[in-house]
């Protein structure tokens, strides 16, 4: 059974560094093929996929985030952590991070964490 | 211009079909690509349907009810998830996805009213 799990802060500054971590089960990230991804939602907006670390520790990032990101794994830990730099009020969203299979699809998903950027 | 773009909303009947389009770019040509859709009820992650490329080669997620299903127009540049028979219980939003140069893209999302 695969479950993913993010955590980190509920409330940032403008400007601070976000760190999100997702603790995942049920899957090894050293198994060809597998990734893990970030994706996040604005209150009532779209998703808006951000970042993926695959099995052999390739990353790939959002065009227009991609100089705020960075996207690490621990598989040991079975963990993937993101941080975003510099954020904004604009950044306050659910982040989502999910199980990418080798197929493409995220099949597994996370309950997502609410993270808010206020001063 | 958005890679993916999607109608922000759609009503249907029950027991009606209902076509969700996912528009990609111009110069994107919607045959190269497998295109993912994901289903969003209010205040839960969102769930992988399926994804479909051609007939050749599609995939329906694990549990996801037959009436579910992709297919793609070319002459509109378009992947299309058809959804036959509506219930109540389909009504939500819909994100078409594609991985373009490996890069994740999901559509801006059509919500899907069933009245």
């Amino acid at each position: 059974q695969i479950t993913l799990k993010e955590s980190g802060p509920t409330l940032v500054k403008p400007t601070q560094t976000l760190t999100l971590t997702c603790t995942f089960s049920g899957f090894s990230l050293s198994t060809s093929g597998v990734g893990v991804g970030w994706i996040r939602q604005p209150p009532g907006k779209a998703l808006e996929w951000l970042a993926l670390i695959y099995w052999n520790d390739d990353k790939r990032y959002s065009p227009s985030l991609k100089s705020r990101l960075t996207i690490t794994k621990d598989t040991s830990k079975n963990q993937v952590v993101l941080t975003m730099t510099n954020m904004d009020p604009v950044d306050t969203a659910t982040y989502y991070c999910a199980h990418r299979d080798s197929y493409g699809y995220l099949g597994y998903w996370g309950q997502g964490t609410l993270v808010t950027v206020s001063s | 211009q958005a890679v993916l773009t999607q109608p922000s909303s759609l009503s249907a009947s029950p027991g009606a079909s209902a076509s969700l389009t996912c528009t990609l770019r111009s110069g994107i040509n919607v045959g190269t690509y497998r295109i993912y859709w994901y289903q969003q009820k209010p205040g839960s992650p969102p769930q992988y349907l399926l994804r479909y490329k051609s007939d050749s080669d599609k995939q329906q997620g694990s549990g996801v009810p037959s009436r579910f299903s992709g297919s793609k127009d070319a002459s509109a540049n378009a992947g299309i998830l058809l959804i036959s028979g509506l219930q109540s219980e389909d009504e939500a939003d819909y994100y078409c996805m594609i991985w373009h140069s490996s890069v994740g893209v999901f559509g801006g999302g059509t919500k899907l009213t069933v009245l």
